[in-house]
């Protein structure tokens, strides 16, 4: 099985609002990963998590926030976002960081709109 | 700076025609290179994965190749169908930077009946 699962598919929320998306995989990976897409652009990295640890952030502005409760879940907690924001976020996993035929497997994403 | 290109950005085929898809890569110091599918809206479909020491991986009608010395990576696709419709990214993976991934603009293919 390499799926990565998240939920929800869509959501809309205001400036005001606080929300969460949340990542799953059973795969027994240890590196998981938020990514953020622009309509016609490629993914760009946000957070990179190693065994449950922060290992990377991509200066993301902190009304952004994940957590990784444990190796099958991420979090990405959001707070007071712009209108800018919107966008689809992608979850990662990989089996590790630093593993040589280390392959990412996406999943479906979260379409969010700021209004 | 390590940046990764394709082009062209849009390409349109008959169905049945065999297809090249470009990669290019300024770096070429690459740990992998890793080539996705991205349907409008979905997420990205990992469909091979080749390491620096190949030169060649295989999945069906796909077929990618690596050139390190050239900076160049192609994405091969023979027989072309209409589901084949999708965008194709292609990204590259330096070592010593997380397992981050340096990902290409992408090439749009739409194959027609």
């Amino acid at each position: 099985d390499t799926e990565v699962t998240q939920t929800p598919k869509h959501l809309v929320m205001g400036m005001t609002n606080k929300k969460s998306l949340k990542c799953e995989q059973h795969m027994g990976h240890r590196a998981m990963y938020w990514y953020k897409q622009k309509a016609k652009k490629p993914p760009e990295l946000m957070f990179v998590y190693s065994y449950e640890k922060l290992s990377i952030n991509e200066s993301v502005p902190s009304r952004f926030s994940p957590e990784c409760p444990n190796s099958s879940l991420l979090n990405l907690h959001l707070h007071a976002l712009q209108p800018e924001d919107s966008a689809l976020y992608l979850c990662a996993s990989s089996q590790r960081i630093g593993l040589a035929l280390d392959e990412q497997y996406f999943g479906p994403g979260t379409r969010l709109t700021v209004t | 700076k390590q940046e990764v290109t394709q082009i062209p950005a849009a390409l349109s085929v008959p169905e049945g025609e065999n297809l090249v898809l470009n990669c290019s890569f300024t770096d070429s110091a690459i740990y992998n290179l890793q080539w996705f599918r991205q349907d409008p809206g979905k997420g990205l479909t990992s469909l091979l994965l080749i390491q620096s020491s190949q030169r060649e991986q295989t999945s069906g009608r796909l077929n990618a190749s690596l050139d390190k010395s050239s900076g160049r990576s192609t994405l091969y696709i023979a027989a072309s169908q209409p589901g084949d419709s999708a965008t194709y990214l292609c990204a590259a993976r330096y070592p010593g930077g997380g397992n981050k991934l340096t990902f290409g603009t992408g090439t749009q293919l739409k194959v027609e009946l």
